[in-house]
């Protein structure tokens, strides 16, 4: 267990609909990041939060958008979802400047 | 710009042999390199990291890679597979400044047969 939670596991949703993915850090990470897992794409470096902040974008598309609580918890937002929006949605959180993530069990989402 | 390539999308061994998963990466800075391994419906274990202290860096579950400069490789190795090793391995690079994104290989099946 990484101490990253995730919810949902899963996510089925049909084209055109708009789903919110949500992740919660290991305790006192400040760094949450999110990634993308699919088949053709691999493992791709979507958005970076850092104490709220947005701190780096990847390939992140403009109908996604994301943003980190307070409480540093993140929640991924995904809009006017296409079938090539199915993928594994994992959350990752930082705590020490060394580098390592620890990661989430992810989301897989479904667009039917 | 930072890149991970690995070798052999596939590697199969037999319960007792040496495993080795190639990894190569390109970095214009120093870097942080990761090995994480991935079960079937799951999230990514981290395995190992290196991060400029000793070039040859001891993991979980018996893994080892070493830090080759020279040759811009971090190769992962266990003496000896054992069945519930078979999982798919991703090696990933960050730069050495703190909080940055992972970029990751295209990651490699172990497959294990007894």
């Amino acid at each position: 267990d990484s101490g990253v939670t995730q919810t949902p596991k899963h996510l089925i949703t049909a084209t055109g609909q708009r789903v919110t993915l949500r992740c919660s850090p290991r305790s006192g990470d400040l760094s949450v990041y999110w990634y993308q897992q699919s088949l053709d794409q691999g493992l791709q470096f979507l958005i970076q939060y850092y104490n709220g902040e947005e701190r780096a974008k990847g390939n992140i598309l403009e109908r996604f958008s994301a943003q980190q609580f307070p409480d540093l918890h993140s929640e991924l937002n995904l809009s006017s979802l296409e079938l090539g929006d199915s993928a594994l949605y994992f959350c990752a959180s930082q705590g020490g400047g060394k580098g390592e993530q620890y990661f989430g069990p992810g989301t897989r989402l479904t667009v039917t | 710009a930072q890149s991970v390539t690995q070798l052999g999308s596939h590697v199969s061994v037999s319960e007792g042999a040496l495993v080795l998963l190639r990894c190569n990466y390109s970095s214009s800075v120093p870097p942080y390199l990761f090995w994480y391994v991935q079960y079937p419906n799951q999230g990514l274990q981290l395995l190992l990291k290196y991060t400029s202290a000793a070039t040859l860096v001891k993991g979980i579950n018996g893994f080892e890679a070493e830090f080759k400069k020279s040759e811009t490789s971090f190769h992962l190795t266990k003496p000896s597979a054992h069945m519930s090793d078979a999982a798919e391995y991703f090696c990933a690079v960050s730069d050495n400044t703190g909080f940055q994104k992972l970029v990751f290989g295209t990651g490699t099946r172990l497959l294990v047969s007894p």
